[in-house]
């Protein structure tokens, strides 16, 4: 289930299952969105992008959605893995430069 | 392929000294950010540079902090008289030259204590 803490958002999932983290961004003018992976005391890693004149992409075990009516963005993982286990942040830019993070979802993987 | 690189890793500080942050970008990349994270909290954007030019500081605090991103070298973020609230994590990111969007690709980070 999902519970919002002190800072961060918890997402918990079990092994196997889809897991979908959610995200709300601010500008609507933004034209580019990014899902980075943060693990802990390491710096964030690319997962997967989107421009804003799509509305899904598919990676490996990954998939973007974006929907630019109501400014939402979503992560979906497949058959989620104890390696997933880490923090999700989306970032929006307008051109490339204003990059704005989200506030991050932790994604816990239970055994 | 060696990926951002930032030093040190972890840099600790008293009061009042000085920090200096340094990151190399990925090779051919021109463009560098900066960035900050307190401990469970979202990157919160600094400074955006290109080759001997600010293009964006707007997150930057006005006073204490400066960056640079010269010829030759890495990215130097420099915090003048540290106080304990600037402990944080500071990451720098790179992006290639190019017209429009790009990923940033993250440095591992670089831990500042002070005590």
């Amino acid at each position: 289930g999902e519970s919002v803490g002190l800072h961060l958002p918890t997402l918990s999932v079990q092994e196997g299952d889809n897991s979908i983290i959610n995200c709300a961004y601010s500008n609507s003018a933004s034209d580019y969105f990014i899902w980075y992976k943060q693990e802990s005391g390491k710096g964030p890693q690319f997962i997967i992008d989107i421009r804003s004149n799509m509305d899904k992409r598919q990676g490996q075990r990954v998939t973007v959605l974006l929907n630019k009516t109501v400014k939402h963005l979503s992560l979906q993982i497949a058959a989620t893995q104890p390696g997933d286990s880490a923090v999700y942040f989306c970032a929006e830019t307008t051109y490339g430069q204003n990059f704005v993070f989200g506030p991050g979802t932790r994604l816990s993987v239970l055994p | 392929n060696a990926g951002v690189m930032q030093n040190p890793r972890h840099l600790v500080r008293r009061r009042g000294q000085e920090a200096r942050l340094r990151c190399s970008p990925m090779k051919g990349h021109s463009h560098v950010y900066w960035y900050r994270q307190l401990p469970e909290e979202g990157l919160k954007f600094m400074v955006y540079l290109q080759k001997e030019n600010i293009i964006d500081e707007s997150g930057m605090p006005k006073e204490r902090f400066s960056a640079e991103f010269p010829k030759e070298g890495p990215s130097i973020l420099r915090i003048q008289q540290v106080v304990r609230g600037d402990s944080a994590a500071y990451f720098c990111a790179s992006s290639p030259p190019s017209l429009g969007t790009d990923t940033q690709y993250f440095g591992p980070g670089t831990r500042l204590t002070v005590l």
